[in-house]
This record gives C-alpha cells, structure tokens and sequence, in this order.
C-alpha cells in the first residue's frame, strides 16, 4: 500500500504489503530528522534517523528518504507485518536548539 | 525496551494537591527534556535541560515546575493543575543537544 499526499491520518494495508509514511517539515534549517512509533500506551520509540548531509538511509526493513528541496520526509516499511501497527510520527531537529519539532502522525494498520 | 525510567506510570491528582513527576536515565546523557501529549496529538515540548541547567522552557504555565537535581535525574512538580492539564507526560533524554532523543514510557496524569 501507498499513502496518498502529505499529512495522511491514517493508512491500511495489508500484511506483507510494503508501507509507505509521507511528512512534510516546515523548517529549511532543519538538520536532523527522526523517526518515532508509538504503540498505543507507549512512550514513541526511535526508529531511524537522516542527517540533512544525506538523502537516503537503510535499517531493518525501513529506509528513510529525505528531499530537501520539498522539504518532505518519508518512512518505507518493507513486508508489513501486525506488529507494525501504531502511530508513525516524523520530527524534525534544529541544530543546537534541542528543539524537537513533531509532524502530526499517521496511523498505520496492517491488516492480516 | 527503553533506557529512560519514569515514574509514577499513573497518577490521578485532585486540583488542589502537589505531585511529582520523577525521570531517571543511567546512559550518561547530559540533555534531559519534559514533552506533554494528549491523545491522538504528537508530542509537545515543554522544557529541555542540558548540563543540569534549564536550556527551553516553552512558555509552560507556572504550576508546572521542573528540578534536575543530577545528571540522571528529572522532576516534574505539579500543584493546583487544571483538569485540561491531564495527559501523558513524557521525560527524554539526548547524550547532548542536537542529538538521538530517547523517550521514557511516559506518566499519565489525570486531574479531577
């Protein structure tokens, strides 16, 4: 499945399917950027991150991209699997402010 | 499992009591933050501490007050809190500013 646009809510798919998560940052002096689940009940869990130096980064079965000159952001979750059901947030980071910015979320729900 | 402990993980608090919010993290990470999030929102920053020494505070309401007593060490006192202040509170941590934010499972707070 592929989410259509930016600031998507919500998005299904199937399990095994691949997911794709779209966010949009707003600050062009932005540096650093995270990925965060959060589980329902849970605190947001690191996932991966991109440093504004470089436009791709792979870790297990999600790849960051990064387009700068959209200012847009997005999570590839390979093989969707039950356990990847949660809230995705998007943050971005301004270099020394400690200031960490979050995009509104996209719930994804894999169904089996 | 995340490295950042908080505690209570529950607490409901009447609108006139004094409350603690306590964090504690052994990574050696020298920047220690303070998010709020209500449901179905992303987290939102209310106060950053690098070096034991408050860095941001983001214009949070005086009956919130936060201590780092140590560099392992985060509070977050509360007292004559409004019912709209109940949510999840999170504690985080970075090794400095700028870097990788881990967040603890957060404390949910409910204000009768």
């Amino acid at each position: 499945g592929e989410s259509v646009g930016l600031h998507l809510p919500t998005l299904s798919v199937q399990e095994g399917d691949n997911s794709i998560i779209n966010c949009a940052y707003s600050n062009s002096a932005s540096d650093y950027f995270i990925w965060y689940k959060q589980e329902s009940g849970k605190g947001p869990q690191f996932i991966i991150d991109i440093r504004s130096n470089m436009d791709k980064r792979q870790g297990q079965r999600v790849t960051v991209l990064l387009n700068k000159t959209v200012k847009h952001l997005s999570l590839q979750i390979a093989a969707t699997q039950p356990g990847d059901s949660a809230v995705y947030f998007c943050a971005e980071n301004i270099w020394q402010g400690g200031k960490l910015i979050f995009g509104q979320g996209t719930e994804l729900s894999v169904k089996p | 499992d995340t490295e950042v402990t908080q505690t209570p993980k529950h607490l409901v608090m009447g609108m006139t009591n004094k409350k603690s919010l306590k964090c504690e993290q052994h990574m050696g990470h020298r920047a220690m933050y303070w998010y709020k999030q209500k449901a179905k929102k992303p987290p939102e920053l209310m106060f950053v501490y690098s070096y034991e020494k408050l860095s941001i505070n983001e214009s949070v309401p005086s009956r919130f007050s936060p201590e780092c007593p140590n560099s392992s060490l985060l509070n977050l006192h509360l007292h004559a809190l409004q019912p709209e202040d109940s949510a999840l509170y999170l504690c985080a941590s970075s090794q400095v500013l700028g870097n990788t934010i881990y967040f603890g499972e957060g404390s949910w707070l409910t204000v009768v």
